[in-house]
């Protein structure tokens, strides 16, 4: 059963600081990892998504790496802003075509 | 105008009444899901299909049932709902498995 978890499950930040969110899933056969941001009591964004052939992918601020073979994903966010304030969900596609989500970092950037 | 659009957005109900959710989409993606969300426990898969005469149960399907009426349209039903059904509940839309899930914008479902 693919287990995944986010750690921390909260983080407060101040403003322009570099911060990393991890990501770390049981089962190494997926097809992708997708991360999410969530403001509060809204929908999910997607913010990158990573196929399971890929090392990273990059928006922005914003940089995705995957390591299928250690089960770890990290979202990098670079200079943070009090608008990055959100809940991050990572979330992984399975080859049985279902998606695992971790349970989100919350994420609090302080001016 | 939204691509994945929920009704209602927001419904209070009592313990033993049939709800259902709907949830339309734009996208022209055969792929549609339910999701539903508890504070610490992240979202869960409740039911998914992919295509109009394919339904596939989740991780947590008992007590959930849904309808696929044509490729754009994908219905939640609770047959008699009980408090622990409350939650946050998420469609989404997926190409295939290589591309991104959109989501909508969630029901809040309050079942007292």
């Amino acid at each position: 059963k693919q287990e995944v978890t986010q750690i921390p499950a909260a983080l407060s930040v101040p403003e322009g600081e570099n911060l990393v969110l991890n990501c770390s899933f049981t089962d190494s056969a997926i097809y992708n990892l997708q991360w999410f941001r969530q403001d509060p009591g809204k929908g999910l964004t997607s913010l990158l998504l990573i196929q399971s052939s890929q090392r990273e992918q990059t928006s922005g601020r914003l940089n995705a790496s995957l390591d299928k073979s250690s089960g770890r994903s990290t979202l990098y966010i670079a200079a943070s802003q009090p608008g990055d304030s959100a809940t991050y969900l990572c979330a992984v596609s399975r080859r049985n075509n279902d998606m695992r989500f971790g349970a989100g970092t919350r994420l609090t950037v302080k001016p | 105008d939204a691509d994945v659009t929920q009704t209602p957005r927001n419904r209070i109900t009592k313990t033993g009444k049939r709800i259902m959710l709907e949830c339309s989409q734009t996208k022209g993606h055969d792929r549609m899901y339910w999701y539903r969300q508890d504070p610490g426990l992240g979202l869960r898969l409740i039911y998914y299909s992919f295509d109009v005469k394919d339904i596939n149960k989740g991780e947590i399907s008992d007590g959930y049932s849904v309808s696929r009426q044509a490729q754009a349209k994908f219905s939640l039903s609770l047959e008699s709902a009980i408090p622990n059904q409350t939650a946050l509940y998420f469609c989404a839309t997926m190409r295939d498995s290589y591309n991104e899930q959109f989501f909508g914008p969630g029901t809040r479902l309050t079942v007292l």
